[in-house]
């Protein structure tokens, strides 16, 4: 089945600092990916929406200049979370839409575990 | 710090037994709906889907319920094993909504017994 892998699958750092979080689809061309986020004990909250080659939809409440989202091509959407403080510690999750196939055909990544200090 | 977050209700059964994990949605437009599979550290893995023009459909040792009039969703798992243990999500979706995307319900832990 289709695949769609993260890096890295686990990130430390300090506050302030940025971190970048790679999605990339290995066996497919992705359309749209997703990125989530979600906290421990909770269902998975939708942050953006990302199309290759235009800019991201982000969901109500989430600030596009903190979460960079880049959608560069149709294997890869990269999320930088921009000075990081430890209330972004969390888990973050992309998904794949692949193309030219049904929009029930979401694929999941394994997630990244972010915790900032 | 982290955040305080909802209490996951928690479905302990028996190694053999069936298990049947519900969920209530709000969207009356919903056309598709899935649910998914999340082990601890893990992404959410797909199980099984549902149309709405359907109200059941089968998987291997899984059933999925929907019933529209009351809008709820549930599903079965026959014969739970100890691999089945897990937070279940379901969640939906509206070819009509913009941006064509899943909302995820609030989970539900499994806890298989052995």
């Amino acid at each position: 089945g289709a695949v769609v892998s993260q890096h890295p699958s686990r990130v430390i750092c300090k506050s302030g600092t940025s971190v970048k979080i790679e999605c990339r689809s290995l066996d497919f061309q992705a359309t749209t990916m997703f990125w989530y986020r979600q906290f421990p004990k909770q269902s998975l909250m939708l942050m953006a929406t990302s199309n290759e080659g235009s800019k991201a939809t982000y969901e109500q409440g989430v600030e596009k200049d903190k979460f960079l989202i880049n959608h560069a091509s149709l294997t890869l959407s990269t999320l930088t979370v921009t000075s990081a403080h430890p209330e972004d510690s969390s888990f973050y999750i992309c998904s794949a839409r692949e193309r030219g196939r049904g929009f029930s055909t979401q694929y999941f990544g394994p997630g990244t575990r972010l915790l900032v200090l | 710090g982290e955040s305080v977050g909802l209490h996951l209700p928690t479905l302990s059964v028996q190694e053999g037994d069936n298990s049947i994990i519900n969920c209530a949605y709000s969207n009356s437009a919903s056309d598709y709906f899935i649910w998914y599979k999340q082990e601890s550290g893990k992404g959410p893995q797909f199980i099984i889907d549902i149309r709405s023009n359907m109200d059941k459909r089968q998987g291997q040792r899984v059933t999925v319920l929907l019933n529209k009039t009351v809008k709820h969703l549930s599903l079965q798992i026959a014969a739970t094993q100890p691999g089945d243990s897990a937070v279940y999500f379901c969640a939906e979706n509206s070819l009509r909504a913009a941006g064509n995307k899943l909302t995820f319900g609030g989970g539900t832990r499994v806890l298989v017994k052995p």
